[in-house]
């Protein structure tokens, strides 16, 4: 057990709904990152936050969005969502923004029908 | 396009073989480079997290090698055990940024 949450273990909506993933990083942890992990793609870093900051963005679509609150929980947001945005997501958090080891949630499995 | 690539794709090695992995990325502006091991139906494991040009990093039969002169990270397992039939990963994060990108991965499979 790594120490991060993840809400829900699974998930399956129609195209064009929007969800909203969850995500309690390790205690101490102020860094959140978002991956997402499709079928024929190896991990995608989609964005990072530390504290409540956006630091980094990756391959985020524009149709997604996430935030980091000022309990350090995180959500990432699906918007319009396509058959092609079915994918595991997974969140990891590490102490800071620098070489730290990073600790991966169980993942959220959505499957979009 | 930063590239991150892994080789082989995938291998079996029997139980006891000593077998070893590739990682290559960008020689210039390195900041890190993590390997994580990746068991099927979990999530990524962390396994090391290297900086320095020449870093070698052990964790019980497992280790790992740096070069970031030349680009490449080797991973190394001594006496492989079928537990450590898993995918193991490798990430890249270049000075600047805080971004990752993450090769695809080197499936091992130990055969009993």
């Amino acid at each position: 057990d790594s120490g991060v949450t993840q809400t829900p273990k699974h998930l399956i909506t129609a195209t064009g709904q929007r969800v909203t993933l969850r995500c309690s990083p390790r205690s101490g942890d102020l860094s959140v990152y978002w991956y997402q992990q499709s079928l024929d793609q190896g991990l995608q870093f989609l964005i990072q936050y530390y504290n409540g900051e956006e630091r980094a963005k990756g391959n985020i679509l524009e149709r997604f969005s996430a935030q980091q609150f000022p309990d350090l929980h995180s959500e990432l947001n699906l918007s319009s969502l396509e058959l092609g945005d079915s994918a595991l997501y997974f969140c990891a958090s590490s102490v800071g923004t620098g070489a730290y080891e990073q600790y991966f949630g169980p993942g959220t499995r959505l499957t979009v029908t | 396009i930063l590239n991150v690539e892994q080789s082989p794709q995938s291998l079996h090695v029997q139980e006891g073989d000593s077998t070893n992995f590739t990682c290559s990325f960008p020689s210039s502006n390195f900041y890190a480079l993590h390997w994580y091991r990746w068991e099927t139906a979990k999530s990524p494991e962390a396994l090391f997290v290297m900086t320095l040009n020449g870093d070698e990093k052990k964790k019980g039969r497992i280790s790992a090698t740096l070069n970031t002169k030349e680009g490449y990270s080797y991973l190394y397992i001594k006496g492989s055990q079928p537990e450590d039939s898993a995918t193991y990963l490798c990430a890249f994060r270049g000075s600047g940024t805080y971004k990752y990108i993450f090769g695809t991965g080197t499936r091992l499979k130990v055969l009993a």
